[in-house]
């Protein structure tokens, strides 16, 4: 079975910092996708970043992106110049290739961005 | 452009009430379906997942079933409720072009107080 771990529960950035999440996963699958979602207080899922485990390069969206070490199972989200906006629920999720794209969600990292 | 509904958006039931919350997808035709439950504190678990009209599969064992009697539509019941049913609930779908990956889209939920 596949796990996601998310440790931080919690976490506190100020505006125009550089904030990291952590998540690390559990799989003996090698063909796999990764996801970081995010979920404001409106509670609406939003896909912020995904990443193929075939591929090396991190994966990058304006100012989210991800550190992805597959042979650690590590991948962490990095959000750059936070915003007022960006204050949420993150999640990061795993899907592996060919399951009805399932996924496994963590317990969420809950990010809050103060002036 | 694809849609995804759901509802009731809040529900309030006592113990041992049935339970019917519908989630229909516009747009779209042999989307994959899914039900999640986010319970308080924690991350999203998938109930059920469905690849077509009568086919579905129970990821965890619970008080809950689900249903899909037409091409765009999931239906998550229950004959008798507990509290422990309480949470959030959110319909996903995804669309099945044959490919690595297919994007799961979120509906908006619906929140569900079991007392």
């Amino acid at each position: 079975a596949q796990t996601v771990t998310q440790s931080q529960p919690e976490m506190s950035v100020q505006e125009a910092e550089t904030v990291t999440l952590s998540c690390t996963y559990d799989t003996s699958e090698n063909n796999y996708y990764l996801f970081w979602y995010k979920q404001p207080p409106s509670r609406q899922m939003i896909l912020v970043i995904r990443q193929e485990a075939y591929k090396q390069q991190n994966a990058t969206e304006n100012r989210f992106s991800v550190n992805f070490q597959k042979a650690a199972k590590s991948f962490s989200l990095k959000i750059s110049d936070s915003q007022l906006g960006d204050t949420a629920m993150y999640f990061c999720a795993f899907m592996i290739v060919g399951t009805a794209s399932k996924l496994t969600f963590g317990t969420g990292t809950r990010l809050q961005v103060t002036l | 452009s694809q849609t995804i509904h759901q509802w009731p958006a809040t529900l309030v039931q006592p113990v041992g009430s049935p339970l019917s919350l519908e989630c229909t997808v516009e747009g779209t035709s042999n989307p994959n379906l899914y039900w999640y439950r986010q319970a308080a504190g924690r991350g999203l678990q998938l109930l059920f997942y469905s690849v077509g009209i009568g086919q579905i599969s129970s990821e965890v064992p619970q008080n809950l079933s689900a249903s899909r009697p037409q091409d765009r539509q999931f239906i998550l019941s229950s004959k008798k409720l507990l509290l422990s049913d309480s949470g959030f609930y959110l319909c996903a779908w995804s669309g099945t072009s044959g490919g690595f990956y297919n994007e799961q889209f979120f509906g908006p939920g619906t929140r569900l107080t079991v007392l």
